[in-house]
């Protein structure tokens, strides 16, 4: 199927690291990304990463790829009250480039 | 620069009622993206236009729905008659590319959240 998967809830507590999963399903997709939703607001492209790499890193995110699992996941170091969103994941079809999400994520912090 | 902008922030309607949706993109976007999602499920595709012209439409769920992008700037996206599952956030998004080269970076609205009753 076309379901990219990931978990609906995420709770950690503010200073700690969060790991955000996805598994997607086209292992020909060429791009991978996250997208960040804050109340009220639109997606924000969080960061993105090329099929050719494993990891990406920028500032407190780091993005891990596992071509042969088809799994993707999203760290947060250092998590801030400021990170609580709903985190999504996308992969890129290379048939007609539109993108394929997940349900998000919603990153819970705790005091 | 202005972002996405889209129009109303949030609908209520009757079921059977009309919604027109409106979505301003970034000036200079040749692509435009509709998107919706459904309550706590995955986002998904709608449709997405180059310039004025539908370049993929498979998403759109039936003839109901009806998007146009008349002279190749803001899009409209019309539901009629609405029905009770046509609620939901329908996102608006734009990019300068589309296609094999480059990550076809999207940006997008806050999105107008519909609710049919």
């Amino acid at each position: 199927g076309e379901d990219v998967e990931q978990s609906l809830f995420l709770s950690v507590r503010e200073g700690d690291s969060s790991v955000i999963n996805c598994t997607y399903t086209d292992s020909s997709s060429t791009y991978l990304y996250w997208y960040k939703q804050e109340p009220g607001a639109g997606l924000q492209l969080l960061t993105y990463i090329f099929s050719n790499m494993d990891m990406k890193q920028d500032q407190r995110l780091t993005v891990l790829l596992n071509k042969k699992d088809k799994h993707l996941s999203l760290r947060i170091a250092d998590t801030q009250t400021g990170d609580s969103a709903i985190y999504f994941c996308a992969e890129r079809k290379d048939s007609n480039y539109q993108l394929i999400w997940g349900a998000g994520t919603k990153l819970i912090i705790k005091p | 620069e202005a972002g996405v902008t889209q129009f109303p922030s949030h609908s209520v309607i009757e079921k059977g009622q009309t919604v027109t949706l409106r979505c301003d993109p970034i000036s200079g976007h040749d692509n435009l993206y509709w998107y919706r999602r459904v309550m706590g499920k995955e986002i998904k595709f709608l449709l997405h236009f180059v310039k004025e012209s539908k370049q993929d439409e498979s998403g759109m769920p039936n003839n109901r729905f009806l998007a146009e992008r008349t002279g190749g700037t803001y899009s409209t996206l019309k539901v009629q008659p609405a029905e009770l599952e046509d609620s939901g956030v329908y996102f608006c998004a734009s990019s300068q590319d589309w296609g094999a080269t480059g990550a076809n970076v999207l940006t997008f609205g806050a999105g107008s959240r519909l609710t049919v009753l």
